[in-house]
């Protein structure tokens, strides 16, 4: 069964450095997502993209915040100067568009870890 | 108002019990309605998916939406271990084209 994957599973860096987090959506879909959960905390949307632009954000994708599609298959989120309180999980999620009923949903990564010390 | 609101729980049953979760959202402009399982560390894995008000039947699971009241329900029959974890709804005003807003969770514990 497709699924989606991602990039590294945990990531240490340090205050003020960039993070880059790569994940690689189900192949056919054409909607993709980042969203995030700070620990003990419920999943928050970040953004999403479609057509090779972002679509919608959230208040949290501020500037220090960026997506690419950089080639057909990888989805990446990048975090320019990363801050103490952008330690969480973020996951992936990519969708397809309506169609079998089936089909229908978003479809999340297994999450990287992102610790910022 | 939170967007969408889910007991936290948690949840403790014993094995083979039915269990029953549940949420409320507060606008009604939202047509699509889901239920994900998470465990601990773990991505949200898609369960159930509703489209607009009535029942959906899978296997052992069955989620039920009431637009009138805005409610969203999770049932489990013959409930097991493995389906000890967090189990989030969540509400989205399209299929999949459209940001998933989610509950807290609800933390379910089955009992051997």
């Amino acid at each position: 069964e497709p699924e989606v994957t991602q990039t590294p599973s945990h990531q240490v860096t340090q205050m003020g450095q960039e993070v880059i987090l790569r994940c690689v959506p189900i192949s056919n879909h054409l909607y993709f997502y980042w969203y995030r959960q700070i620990l003990g905390q419920k999943v928050e949307f970040l953004v999403s993209f479609y057509n090779n632009e972002i679509s919608e954000k959230s208040e949290i994708f501020d500037d220090q915040f960026s997506v690419e599609r950089p080639d057909g298959s990888n989805f990446t989120l990048k975090i320019r100067s990363t801050k103490l309180e952008d330690s969480a999980m973020y996951f992936c999620a990519s969708g397809e568009p309506g169609g079998s009923i089936l089909a229908q949903g978003q479809y999340f990564g297994p999450g990287t870890r992102l610790t910022v010390t | 108002q939170k967007e969408v609101e889910q007991d936290p729980g948690p949840l403790s049953v014993p094995e083979g019990a039915i269990v029953s979760l549940n949420c409320t959202y507060s606008n009604s402009a939202f047509q699509y309605f889901m239920w994900y399982r998470q465990y601990s560390r773990k991505g949200p894995e898609l369960l159930m998916y509703t489209y607009s008000s009535g029942n959906k039947e899978d296997g052992r699971f069955t989620a039920q939406v009431d637009k009138s009241s805005k409610y969203i329900s999770l049932f489990i029959r013959d409930s097991q271990p493995s389906d000890s974890a967090t189990y989030l709804c969540a509400i989205s005003s399209h299929s999949s084209a459209s940001k998933i807003i989610f509950g807290s969770g609800t933390r379910l514990s089955i009992r051997p």
